[in-house]
């Protein structure tokens, strides 16, 4: 398997502008998982699916934030507006439910928003 | 609040060295703690899964321990190599009672390993 996969590595845009992160977990993975990492804060959960329904989005910062995953192989981030202290890394990760949980990242996509 | 301390922030040694890194969390109901590393500028490579009912887990020349009452895990790298300087992440899955949660992670130690 190729691992997780994101899409796009990098991405700068205008503040205002809508931006869409995506994400392909590990065939057979049933928990999607999206992070954001900052210098200040680290690594932040915003929102877990199971079986792609969303279990848990309390770490979702604004309602500006959406998230979906409308089957098991892909799933989307999105923030609109976008404004420049959303910049950050955004991860992706995948883990199997039924066994160990060890959980997969993709190698993130970098935001900008300036 | 759940949450994952590391300690220390930054460690600098010379090479060859024997070297524990230290990991807190605030509850004892977990599911398992992954520790990852993390090179500049890229993503997270999983190194150490313990699961809540092990002890230890051992790969090469990594040891990670897990001592669920006492909140308290460690990553021990023997004989340390430049190639291991890295940022070393502790990443705990709690059990908040219905069922697992995503990954709560410390704010990672940086290490420096002097050739």
């Amino acid at each position: 398997d190729a691992g997780v996969i994101q899409s796009p590595r990098h991405e700068v845009t205008e503040m205002g502008q809508e931006v869409t992160l995506r994400c392909k977990p590990i065939s057979g993975h049933n928990s999607l998982f999206w992070y954001r990492q900052t210098m200040m804060r680290g690594l932040e959960l915003l929102i877990y699916f199971n079986n792609n329904v969303p279990i848990d989005d309390s770490g979702m910062p604004e309602d500006r934030f959406s998230a979906k995953m409308p089957n098991a192989s892909f799933s989307t981030l999105k923030i609109q507006p976008s404004e420049p202290r959303d910049s950050a890394v955004y991860f992706c990760a995948s883990s199997f439910t039924g066994g160990i949980m060890e959980a997969f990242f993709g190698q993130g996509t970098r935001l900008t928003v300036v | 609040k759940q949450e994952v301390t590391q300690i220390p922030a930054a460690l600098s040694v010379p090479e060859g060295e024997n070297l524990v890194l230290n990991c807190s969390f605030t509850d004892s109901a977990i599911y398992n703690l992954q520790w990852f590393r993390q090179d500049p500028g890229k993503g997270l490579t999983s190194l150490l899964l313990i699961q809540s009912s092990q002890r230890e887990q051992t790969s090469g020349r990594l040891n990670a321990s897990l001592d669920k009452s006492s909140g308290r895990s460690t990553l021990y790298i023997a004989a340390s190599q430049p190639g291991d300087s890295a940022t070393y992440l502790c990443a705990v899955c709690f059990d908040s009672g219905g069922g697992a949660d995503g990954l709560t992670f410390g704010k990672g130690t940086h290490l420096i390993i002097q050739p």
